[in-house]
């Protein structure tokens, strides 16, 4: 089964907006990352946070995580066409033994 | 740094016929990973392998799929007999261990189509 569940589905943004995407799972992790798909392609991994830290940057990506409520969110300032791709987050989780477990991730459109 | 390797890149065969994926880690990765990613959905965990090891195949169809690590460096995924519903892109992925170094690296990815 999957672990994470990311919010919306789908999301559809214009060009220098910034777009929000929520990421919630249910059981105790290591870590959580984020991993952006481009159609047709494999994952490129974009960020990784730690269960202790709060919040973390990295260029146009800020990434949330919030340990009692089991969330985190990914935000991206100033949106690209470039941007357009599926972004999953993945949780490192502790359950029997160590895994990395994907969500169904959002699909993001950024109109020109 | 060479990525992480996969091949064939593209496959169709007919049900009940066998099929193999090869993968090529990153060179000094002890995790190695395949998922199955079905079209609109996030990739699922089939196995994962720590060295030689098995860490996880609990979603593994083991009565169809096998895969094994030989001598802890590159891995194969095979399917025997194939159904409908294999048709996927099976993707692996491979990482340094330890807690904070769990950032997974991709291939390319194999497109399995089952007709």
């Amino acid at each position: 089964s999957q672990q994470g569940e990311e919010d919306p589905q789908a999301l559809s943004i214009q060009e220098g907006e910034n777009a929000t995407m929520n990421c919630s799972y249910k059981t105790s992790i290591n870590n959580l990352q984020w991993y952006r798909q481009n159609s047709g392609r494999g994952l490129v991994h974009l960020i990784l946070i730690r269960s202790n830290e709060r919040e973390k940057h990295s260029g146009r990506l800020r990434v949330t995580l919030d340990t009692s409520k089991k969330s985190s969110s990914l935000l991206i300032t100033a949106s690209r066409a470039a941007d357009t791709a599926s972004y999953f987050c993945a949780t490192d989780i502790i359950q029997g033994a160590q895994k990395l477990v994907f969500g169904q991730g959002t699909r993001l459109t950024i109109n020109p | 740094e060479a990525g992480v390797a996969q091949s064939p890149r593209y496959k169709i065969i007919e049900k009940r016929q066998s099929v193999a994926f090869w993968c090529n880690p990153i060179s000094g990765h002890a995790t190695l990973y395949w998922y199955q990613q079905i079209l609109g959905q996030g990739p699922k965990l089939l196995i994962q392998f720590q060295n030689n090891g098995v860490v996880d195949d609990s979603q593994l169809p083991k009565d169809r799929f096998s895969a094994e690590r030989l001598k802890g460096v590159d891995s194969t995924l095979k399917i025997q007999p194939a159904k409908l519903e294999d048709s996927a892109v099976y993707l692996c992925a491979s990482s340094l261990w330890g807690r904070g170094n769990t950032e997974a690296f991709f291939g390319q990815g194999t497109r399995l189509t089952v007709v």
